[in-house]
């Protein structure tokens, strides 16, 4: 069963740029979840999705965005790019069925912005 | 962004040694996991919590659900050198669908 995949996996933008990361699921999974992870902030929850509808969003500026697909493939736009802007951007997927907590991620984008 | 408070932050260890870390929140989580992650790679579960008191045991690894819900430990045994990596505890409430709120890590290396 393959794993979560996400690409890009490395790129690098410039301040007031825009970026979009794709995230495919597990096969059958419903739920997707984006993360952001700093060595100053750690790992912070950005948002949910489930069926194509968001369900949960972390508290992170209106220039992150995102969306869920029909096949639940999910991508994560991030507009007018800033420095601070710059980590690891992991997603997540589960069945969505029963909310156990229980996520497997994928090895992540690492955006660097200049 | 919400953090929770892990300890220790970073452990070096003998091979064979056992290993403990913990987890403490001023907000009560109805499920705990405890997460490990290597070099280049996502996060991966390791275990998952959820019942107050609740113990758990996957191979040479042990966590708990404290009673007050509001801190988690986890044990290594006899460590080996591939259980080198960050360590992170993590929570979910009970209206939170599937948003974690991660611990701050705790990195483990170990020698052989």
């Amino acid at each position: 069963k393959a794993g979560v995949t996400q690409t890009p996996r490395y790129l690098i933008k410039t301040r007031g740029q825009q970026v979009t990361l794709s995230c495919s699921p597990i096969s059958g999974h419903r739920s997707v979840s984006w993360y952001q992870q700093t060595p100053g902030q750690g790992l912070q929850f950005l948002f949910e999705y489930f069926s194509e509808t968001q369900r949960n969003k972390g508290n992170f500026p209106g220039r992150f965005s995102g969306r869920q697909f029909s096949n639940s493939r999910s991508e994560m736009n991030v507009s007018t790019l800033e420095l601070g802007d710059s980590a690891l951007y992991l997603c997540a997927s589960s069945p969505g069925q029963g909310n156990t907590g229980e996520l497997f991620f994928g090895e992540g984008s690492r955006l660097t912005v200049l | 962004g919400q953090q929770l408070n892990q300890s220790p932050q970073s452990m070096f260890i003998q091979e064979g040694e056992d290993v403990s870390m913990n987890c403490t929140s001023s907000s009560i989580f109805n499920t705990w996991l405890w997460y490990k992650q290597e070099p280049g790679e996502g996060p991966v579960l390791l275990i998952a919590l959820y019942k107050a008191g609740e113990l758990t045991s996957n191979g040479r690894l042990t966590a708990q659900f404290g009673i007050t819900r509001k801190d988690s430990f986890l044990n290594i045994s006899a460590s080996i050198p591939s259980d080198v990596g960050i360590y992170f505890c993590a929570g979910r409430m009970n209206t939170g669908f599937q948003k974690l709120v991660f611990g701050t890590g705790t990195r483990l290396l170990v020698s052989p």
